[in-house]
């Protein structure tokens, strides 16, 4: 699966949109991006995932670069619930029996 | 929909002993579910894969032995910790992939502590 690349962490106002950037540079044709998030001493939650469109859902946005080599995951109006580490995670297929490899993540925290 | 439900959520156990923990699917089958481990501060570490009805396949450096892994039907998967010691003590997570392609749902955690 190809790697990851996102900032160690960033801040916004609560009510604001939170843009959280991920680099995949290498990522292959075939390969989904996938945005999970883990609130603190609680197990990650999926977000979103998308392959080459934008996607939206009702948590978040996703936005993917036309060469597909960055995407930026979009909270429109940030709460302080949405205080975590938010991991950007590439790969190959929906499979079941894909593995799921965690980076470090980028840590969001939202202000009041 | 796609729950899956870890038990416990916390334990305590003395150096020496084992611990089991369950993760189970609610309300889906999960065939193969996934077992992780994350040290405070730190992201999660994949340790092994829990497939129904056959052997785990263990990631590199994860010892086989000690932790033991069950799945014995297609919605519970066990973890048992043998002889514990305090540097297995962490947060251990379970996941499984719920059908029609969307992420991986995950359990709420465990967190062990070995004294």
């Amino acid at each position: 699966d190809a790697k990851t690349t996102q900032p160690p962490s960033m801040d916004c106002a609560e009510g604001r949109a939170a843009n959280l950037p991920c680099n995949h540079s290498t990522i292959s044709g075939n390969e989904y991006v996938y945005w999970y998030r883990q609130i603190h001493s609680q197990g990650p939650q999926y977000i979103i995932h998308g392959l080459k469109n934008n996607e939206t859902n009702e948590m978040a946005s996703l936005i993917i670069t036309e060469d597909r080599k960055s995407s930026t995951l979009i909270l429109p109006h940030a709460t302080l619930r949405d205080t975590a580490v938010y991991y950007c995670i590439v790969r190959f297929s929906t499979g079941a029996n894909s593995k799921l490899t965690f980076g470090k993540g980028i840590t969001l925290s939202v202000r009041p | 929909g796609a729950v899956v439900s870890q038990h416990p959520s916390r334990v305590i156990c003395k150096s020496g002993t084992s611990v089991k923990i369950e993760c189970r699917s609610l309300d889906f089958q999960a065939t193969t579910m996934f077992w992780y481990r994350q040290f405070p501060k730190q992201s999660l570490m994949l340790m092994a894969t829990s497939n129904e009805g056959s052997k785990a396949t263990y990631e590199q450096g994860v010892e086989k032995d000690k932790f033991l892994i069950n799945h014995a039907s297609l919605t519970l998967s066990t973890l048992t910790v043998t002889s514990a010691h305090p540097e297995d003590s962490s947060f251990y997570i379970c996941s499984a992939p719920p059908p029609g392609g969307r992420g991986y749902t995950f359990g709420s955690g465990t967190r062990l502590t070995v004294v």
